[in-house]
C-alpha cells in the first residue's frame, strides 16, 4: 500500500512554454500533499504544502506565480511550471501523507525529470 | 527551520560490511523518516521513527529524541544497498519534511 505516482516521468519543453506534472495518490487518500524539487547531487528541498480544497503554502523564495499548484481532490495535486526557463530544469518530486494538521509518515513519487530548452 | 546535519558524507563499503549513517537534528523533531533514494531517483521509504528503534532485514533504525539524533545502521551490505541515503525531521504540525544533505553509500563487490 502507500503508493503514490507521478505523470510523466519526464519532460522536455522550450523556453516559454508551461508544464503540467500530476502526483496521485493510488491507494489512500491524501489529504495533504508536498512538492520538492532536487537539483543534481543536492538534497530535495519544500517547495509547497497543498491540501485538498484549499490554497497552496509555498516555502520562502518559491514564486508562486511561477509555480502554480492545485489539489482538487484526495488522490490528485498537480504543479504547473509556469513560462519555463533553462533554470527550472529540476528533478520535482511530490510526496502525499492522510491527514492535514497531523504528522503521519510522508511516501514519495518516483519524481518528473523537466529539461527546460 | 531546523538544520538537519548527516554524516559521514560519503561511504564507500566491501560487500559484507556493517555501517553506521548519523542524523543530528538542531531542534526537537515530531517526525523522522529514513529513506533511501536509488539510481532513478525514486525515494523509498525505510523507516518512519520519530522515537524509539526499528529492524527491517538487515536496516535497523534508532532515534534519540532527547538528544536529537538518528542512527541508521546497515548491516551485511550489498551492492544493491548502494545509493544515497537521507534522513528528514518536521517540527511543525503539518509534517513539513527537512531533509539533510545524504549520505552517498557505495558497495563494492
Amino acid at each position: 500500500g502507500a503508493v503514490v505516482s507521478q505523470h510523466p516521468s519526464w519532460v522536455i519543453c522550450k523556453s516559454g512554454t508551461s508544464v503540467k506534472i500530476e502526483c496521485r495518490s493510488l491507494d489512500f487518500q491524501a489529504t495533504t500533499m508536498f512538492w520538492y524539487r532536487q537539483f543534481p547531487k543536492q538534497s530535495l528541498m519544500l517547495m509547497a504544502t497543498s491540501n485538498e480544497g484549499s490554497k497552496a503554502t509555498y516555502e520562502q523564495g518559491v514564486e508562486k506565480d511561477k509555480f502554480l499548484i492545485n489539489h482538487a481532490s484526495l488522490t490528485l495535486s498537480t504543479l504547473t511550471v509556469t513560462s519555463a526557463h533553462p533554470e527550472d530544469s529540476s528533478f520535482y518530486i511530490c510526496s502525499a501523507k492522510t491527514g492535514a494538521r497531523v504528522i503521519y509518515e510522508q511516501y514519495f513519487g518516483p519524481g518528473t525529470r523537466l529539461t527546460v530548452t | 527551520g531546523i538544520q538537519v546535519e548527516q554524516s559521514p558524507p560519503d561511504l564507500i563499503l566491501q560487500e559484507g560490511a556493517n555501517s553506521t549513517l548519523r542524523c543530528n537534528f538542531s531542534d526537537s523533531v515530531n517526525n523522522l523518516q529514513w529513506f533511501h533514494q536509488n539510481p532513478w531517483g525514486q525515494l523509498i521509504n525505510l523507516f518512519y521513527i520519530p522515537s524509539g528503534t526499528k529492524q527491517n532485514g538487515r536496516l535497523s533504525a534508532t532515534t534519540v529524541a532527547t538528544e536529537r539524533y538518528s542512527l541508521l545502521y546497515i548491516s551485511s551490505s550489498q551492492t544493491t544497498d548502494s545509493g544515497v541515503y537521507f534522513c528528514a525531521g518536521a517540527t511543525d504540525s503539518w509534517g513539513k519534511l527537512q531533509f539533510g544533505a545524504g549520505t552517498q553509500v557505495v558497495v563494492t563487490p
